[in-house]
């Protein structure tokens, strides 16, 4: 079965750090580009991150010089660093599949459950 | 960055109503456009990607068309287990890829 498992979320206070993982199964994970995706309340959608089969990683402004996407793919193992947290930071985060496997056009086949990150004092 | 504008935010109908839910993209997207269906407590699932194509498994009665700027997902016959909120996304060029802010379509 094809499945995206993210853990890590939690409380932090604004300022602060937190540490995003994502465990793949089921796929060749090293073939695909990954993404993350947060949704806050009322917000929507919103694309996070992504990063190639290369390693190169891409970042809205939003998040830019914040948050750190990497991947280890020995591991099937996808993760966000995120620094200097903000309020507007708080969302649920999805570890997401680009389904589309050349070019960046990127279209989400396969989610996680998502995780909670919350950043208040 | 391009911007995603979906109408209507939200929508009531009836099982059996033909529902269409349409976005708009700030500039010309060609067909980089995918939808998703989201019930609550749950992640999104693809529905659509390059405006038409329907992925596997999900009912035909889920259309996508459109290119350029202008985009519409139709369900031709709702089913109770349509009653979601409805997200476009756009996939062009380079990055930010910009999802719409969402159609929750409810029980009439």
């Amino acid at each position: 079965e094809v499945q995206l498992v993210e853990s890590g979320g939690g409380l932090v206070q604004p300022g602060g750090s937190l540490r995003l993982s994502c465990a793949a199964s089921g796929f060749t994970f090293r073939s695909y580009d990954m993404h993350w995706v947060r949704q806050t309340t009322g917000n929507g959608l919103e694309w996070v991150s992504a990063i190639g089969t290369l390693g190169d990683p891409y970042y809205p402004d939003s998040v830019k010089g914040r948050f750190t996407i990497s991947r280890e793919n020995a591991k099937n193992s996808l993760y966000l660093q995120m620094n200097s947290l903000r309020v507007g930071d708080t969302a649920v985060y999805y570890c997401v599949r680009d389904g589309l496997t050349s070019g960046w056009h990127p279209w989400f086949d396969i989610w996680g459950q998502g995780t909670m990150v919350t950043v208040s004092s | 960055d391009i911007q995603m504008t979906q109408s209507p935010s939200s929508l009531s109908a009836s099982v059996g109503d033909r529902v269409t839910i349409t976005c708009r993209a700030s500039q010309s997207i060609s067909n980089y456009l995918n939808w998703y269906q989201q019930k609550p407590g749950k992640a999104p699932k693809l529905l659509i990607s390059a405006a038409s194509s329907l992925q596997r498994g999900v009912p035909s009665r889920f259309i996508g068309s459109g290119s350029g700027t202008d985009f519409s997902l139709t369900i031709s016959s709702l089913q109770p287990e349509d009653f979601a909120t409805y997200y476009c996304q756009q996939s062009y060029s380079s990055p930010p890829w910009a999802f719409g802010q969402g159609t929750k379509v409810e029980i009439k």
